[in-house]
């Protein structure tokens, strides 16, 4: 199984920065093969990014996805009020697919 | 607009068989696409349960596969979850979602707004 790690557990950032989410696979999957999930407080999550780098309709271009081996990224280059709220990576790449522990972005 | 809603008790008690269901809107599912199930137990992350094509093929996370069933009704646009000997540790928001595939493994697109279960005698 492929555990994700993402860090940091929590990012306190002040609107108009940009903020750079991590994600670590325990082991090499098919790079392309990882999205991102936006979730607010008592919603359900919402696709961001899949295929590492593609956003999913409907995404504002702010939100941005890299990869480089087994580390995946997930940028947002300007806080909005409204980009406050919980993030995790999906793999995809190997069954079980799995979830990363996820990061909070929260207001500064 | 694809909408997806799930259905069933909030509360199970512990042994017994949660059974929840997912009516789509919005989309046949005999059109195509995979349907899948995931978890969030309360304050932690997400765990996916299984997926299901219209066809009725599924495969599941080994760590549920014993317990778990998923099931297709295509000519009610719905699919369905069995969980089986429920504990404490069951206890979750379960999530149906759209499920994209790519060389035999999911991401989620749509997703329902979640239902609560509590598992509790």
């Amino acid at each position: 199984e492929v555990v994700l790690t993402q860090s940091p557990g929590t990012l306190s950032l002040s609107l108009g920065e940009r903020a750079t989410l991590s994600c670590r696979a325990s082991q090499s999957i098919t790079s392309i093969y990882v999205a991102w999930y936006q979730q607010k407080r008592g919603q359900a999550p919402r696709l961001l990014v899949y295929g590492a780098s593609s956003r999913a309709t409907g995404i504002p271009d702010r939100f941005s996805g890299s990869a480089s081996g087994t580390d995946f990224t997930l940028t947002i280059s300007r806080l909005e009020r409204e980009d406050f709220a919980m993030y995790y990576c999906q793999q995809y790449g190997s069954s079980p697919l799995t979830f990363g522990g996820g990061t909070k972005v929260e207001i500064k | 607009q694809v909408q997806l809603h799930e259905s069933g008790p909030g509360l199970v008690k512990p042994s017994e068989t949660l059974s929840l269901t997912c009516a789509v809107s919005g989309y046949s599912i005999a059109g195509g696409y995979y349907w899948g199930w995931i978890r969030q137990p309360p304050g932690k992350g997400l765990e996916w349960i299984g997926s299901i094509y219209q066809s009725g093929s599924d495969y599941y996370n080994p760590s549920l596969k014993s317990r778990v069933t998923i099931s297709v009704d295509t000519s009610k646009n719905q699919f369905s979850l069995r969980l089986s000997s429920v504990t404490a540790a069951d206890t979750a928001v379960y999530y149906c979602a759209r499920a994209i595939m790519v060389r035999g493994a999911n991401y989620f697109d749509y997703w329902g707004q979640g239902t609560l279960v509590s598992v509790s005698s």
